[in-house]
């Protein structure tokens, strides 16, 4: 596609249900991260892949994140049980590579809300 | 653990007037030092990416310079204008964490006609 393409734009969820935030990166777009920002505050790294691997998880807030990355291109975070302090935007970004020249494409983010 | 600390977090100024936003960073061993910038309830879009062994880049009104030694980075937006309203954002990639850009808090920034 033309850019990332985040989806929904938009989730409101009740307090401990899951929920799925998917991410489309620009096409042959080797590295995806996941980042959130909180209402605010600044971008929180959350996990990078370079290709369907995941080198660093080390920003997953809880076991109750994950995420995952097939066919080196989509990639699905997934919150269970989810609370409160949950709610923020979740923010998708692609590059080529992961060359120190590479810029970051975001996407417009996914305003998740937790009722 | 790298710190980026962008001041002021926020600014104002008159149409026509020079921009100057500051990023600092607590590390120095970084690859690059990208600037972004985020209009309300939209993704960021990358301005400008400093890598190490650069001092500065540009494109068309903006400027970014990087002194790694003293820890700053500063983007330069000459002659604003009402469309440059929007938060910037700076972010610092080390060495040591691979991939996890640290970034700032931002700067919004009002240009008012």
């Amino acid at each position: 596609g033309a850019g990332v393409s985040q989806s929904p734009s938009n989730k409101v969820t009740e307090k401990g249900k899951d929920v799925e935030l998917r991410c489309d990166p620009i096409s042959g777009h080797t590295a995806l991260y996941w980042y959130r920002q909180s209402l605010g505050q600044g971008l929180e790294f959350l996990i990078y892949f370079q290709g369907n691997s995941a080198p660093d998880k080390s920003g997953l807030p809880s076991d109750r994140f994950s995420a995952e990355r097939t066919g080196g291109s989509v990639s699905t975070l997934t919150i269970q049980r989810t609370q409160q302090e949950d709610s923020a935007v979740y923010l998708c970004a692609s590059s080529s590579d992961q060359g120190s020249n590479e810029k970051l494409f975001f996407g417009s983010g996914t305003q998740l809300s937790v009722l | 653990k790298q710190e980026v600390t962008q001041i002021p977090a926020a600014l104002s100024v008159p149409e026509g007037e020079n921009l100057v936003l500051n990023c600092s960073f607590t590390d120095s061993a970084i690859y690059n030092l990208q600037w972004f910038r985020q209009d309300p309830g939209k993704g960021l879009t990358s301005l400008l990416l400093i890598q190490s062994s650069q001092r500065e880049q540009t494109s068309g009104r903006l400027n970014a310079s990087l002194d790694k030694s003293s820890g700053r980075s500063t983007l330069y937006i000459a002659a604003s204008q009402p469309g440059d309203s929007a938060t910037y954002l700076c972010a610092a990639g080390t060495w040591d964490s691979w991939g996890k850009l640290q970034f700032g808090a931002g700067t919004q920034v009002v240009v008012t006609p």
